[in-house]
Order: C-alpha cells, then structure tokens, then sequence
C-alpha cells in the first residue's frame, strides 16, 4: 500500500528558510514522478512543482520561481520541498503526491496527509 | 498557464439526488483531465483520469464526460459520504492548474 508521509512543517518568520520531506513507502519510489501541491487556509488546490523520476527533470509554478527548489533522494525514498525567501502567501497545507501513468494521461493517484507552513512574525 | 473554471463553488442536495459540477479550460486539453475529492483534514483523492476512467476503487456512482473544452463530474445517486469538496485538474501541460473547487452538502 502506498504511503506518503510529509514532515517539516511549522511556524517561520518572513524572508527565512524551511525544507519539508516526504517519506515514501509501498511503492518503487525510483520509477515515478512526485508533485508538491499546497492549499491555503480555507483556499483551494495550488500545484506547487514536479520532479521526474530520476530527478533530472523540473517544473515549477510561476509563484515559486526562484524560492523553491524540489529534490529527491531514491535511494532514502525521500522527495524535498527546499523553501527560501518564504513570504505570508506561502503560508498553506503542503501535500506531495505520487505521478502515475493512466491511459495517456499523468494522474496523481496518491497523495500524504499534508504538512502545515505557517509564514508570519 | 491554461485556466480551470469550475461551477458551481458550491451545491446543497438531498441524498439520491443527481449531482454535475463542470469544468471549462481556457484551451484544448485533449482529454487530459482528472477529478479529485477531498474530504476536510485529508489529501485529495483521485476518482476519474483522463476525464471518463474510473479509478479502481471508485463507486461507480461516479462518471466523467467531456465535450469540447468542457468536462462534467457526474454523481448519479449522493449519498451521505459524498460530503466533500471536488477539483479537477489538467495534465495536458505545466503549469498544472486547477478548478476553484466544488462544495458538496447534503440538503
């Protein structure tokens, strides 16, 4: 079964650092592509960024260009979320999510429980 | 970046009820859509891709359609679990966008 647990989250001040993990388990981590999606508060879904596979490959919402950087290790099962220059409308739930592919299309068909960023002084 | 306009951002039925809730892209996607549920407090979980499949495991209450830029979530009988909000989302290219989103109450 798969599972998908992101830690790393908490209470940082504006313009500082925060990386989030996500432990991956119940799969072959090393095969699938693996997103960041974030939610504010009360808001909706965001897509955040993307890595390939093998971690050659990225992708990134306007929004996050130039702060974020997405990482992996295969061999710890571990996807990162490295934050910097964090700023109020960061603040959200972040969830990573598992790419696979069905019938031509790229579906995120496991996501974790989420970890909360909260951006304030 | 490909817009995702979702109606409507709320609906209240009785169990048994028929239930649509549409998306329009801004262009052509193909059939490059999904649709998710989200319950309060958890992750999102896929139910349709590729906007007519069925995911394993999804009641077969649950359909998707499409016509031209246009997809629609269809609910054919609510039920009490059902209690959610719902979004779609494009993967024909990045950025990945998606609906506002759908509340779903029960009347």
């Amino acid at each position: 079964q798969v599972h998908l647990v992101e830690s790393g989250g908490g209470v940082v001040q504006p313009g500082r650092s925060l990386r989030l993990s996500c432990e991956a388990s119940g799969f072959s981590f090393s095969k699938y592509g693996m997103h960041w999606v974030r939610q504010a508060p009360g808001k909706g879904l965001e897509w955040v960024m993307f890595v390939s596979y093998d971690g050659a490959y990225m992708k990134n919402a306007d929004s996050v260009q130039g702060r974020f950087t997405i990482s992996r290790d295969n061999s710890k099962n571990t996807l990162y979320l490295e934050m910097n220059t964090l700023r109020p409308e960061d603040t959200a739930v972040y969830y990573c999510a598992k790419e696979k592919a069905e019938n031509g299309s790229w579906v995120f068909d496991s996501w974790g429980q989420g970890t909360l960023v909260t951006v304030s002084s | 970046a490909i817009q995702m306009t979702q109606s409507p951002s709320s609906l209240s039925a009785s169990v048994g009820d028929r239930v649509t809730i549409t998306c329009r892209a801004s262009q052509g996607i193909r059939n490059d859509l999904g649709w998710y549920q989200q319950k309060p407090g958890k992750g999102p979980k896929l139910l349709i891709y590729a906007a007519f499949n069925l995911q394993s495991g999804v009641p077969s209450r649950f359909s998707g359609s499409a016509s031209g830029t246009e997809f629609t979530l269809t609910i054919s009988s609510l039920q009490p679990e059902d209690v959610a909000t719902y979004y779609c989302l494009q993967d024909y290219n990045y950025p990945r966008t998606f609906g506002q989103g759908t509340k779903v109450e029960i009347k």
